[in-house]
């Protein structure tokens, strides 16, 4: 069963725009990732945030994590063409912790130009 | 650093058949994952070996499936008697981990058809 559940499952924007794309999970985890999936392609890693952080930044990217709330942001700012991709979060559950990462389901970004 | 390299780019078969990939990870990665992926599906976790030892394989995998890493470093996935509900990605992942999960870097994926 899938751990993460993005929300929303699409989204379309206009150039420029920031995408805001939220995860939640279920069960407590040592870190939250953020990865990238371009269509037929494999996945690439954007970005982690560890369970006692609460914000993080990288380039365009801003994720924020609320444990007590059990979800994660991820903020793309200023968005171009070629951000349009399907966008993933994954967590390194406490319980299994060491060994596998959990997706969820994505989120399918198409920035429009 | 070349990345995690899988072949075949793309595999059709007929039902029935057996099918195996193989993955190159990364060569100083000492951990090495393989996940299925399905059509606006996020990936779903297969297995995954540490060296050559394999410490977990998802309770949802067929005993068709089997996976080696023999000495440590490529790995094959090999499925038995493929049947149409196969049909999917198949991604290999590999990372340098400690105790805890850090990124994972993936290869650009096996898809199967299975006819």
């Amino acid at each position: 069963s899938q751990q993460g559940e993005e929300d929303p499952q699409a989204l379309s924007i206009q150039e420029g725009e920031n995408a805001t794309m939220n995860c939640s999970y279920k069960t407590s985890i040592n870190n939250l990732q953020w990865y990238r999936q371009n269509s037929g392609r494999g996945l690439v890693h954007l970005i982690l945030i560890r369970s006692n952080e609460r914000e993080k930044h990288s380039g365009r990217l801003r994720v924020t994590l609320d444990t007590s709330k059990k979800s994660s942001s991820l903020l793309i700012t200023a968005s171009r063409a070629a951000d349009t991709a399907s966008y993933f979060c994954a967590t390194d559950v406490m319980e299994t912790s060491g060994s596998r990462l959990t997706f969820g389901e994505g989120t399918q970004l198409t920035v429009n130009p | 650093d070349t990345g995690v390299s899988q072949n075949p780019r793309h595999k059709i078969t007929k039902r029935g058949q057996n099918v195996t990939f193989r993955c190159d990870p990364i060569s100083e990665h000492n951990r090495l994952y393989w996940y299925r992926q399905t059509l606006g599906q996020g990936p779903e976790f297969l297995t995954y070996f540490q060296n050559e030892a394999q410490l977990e394989k998802s309770r949802l995998l067929s005993d068709r499936f089997s996976a080696e890493r023999p000495k440590g470093s490529f790995s094959t996935l090999e499925i038995q008697r493929t049947e149409q509900g196969d049909s999917a990605m198949y991604l290999c992942a590999s990372s340098y981990s400690g105790f805890a999960n850090e990124k994972l870097f993936f290869g650009s994926g096996t898809q199967l058809s299975v006819l």
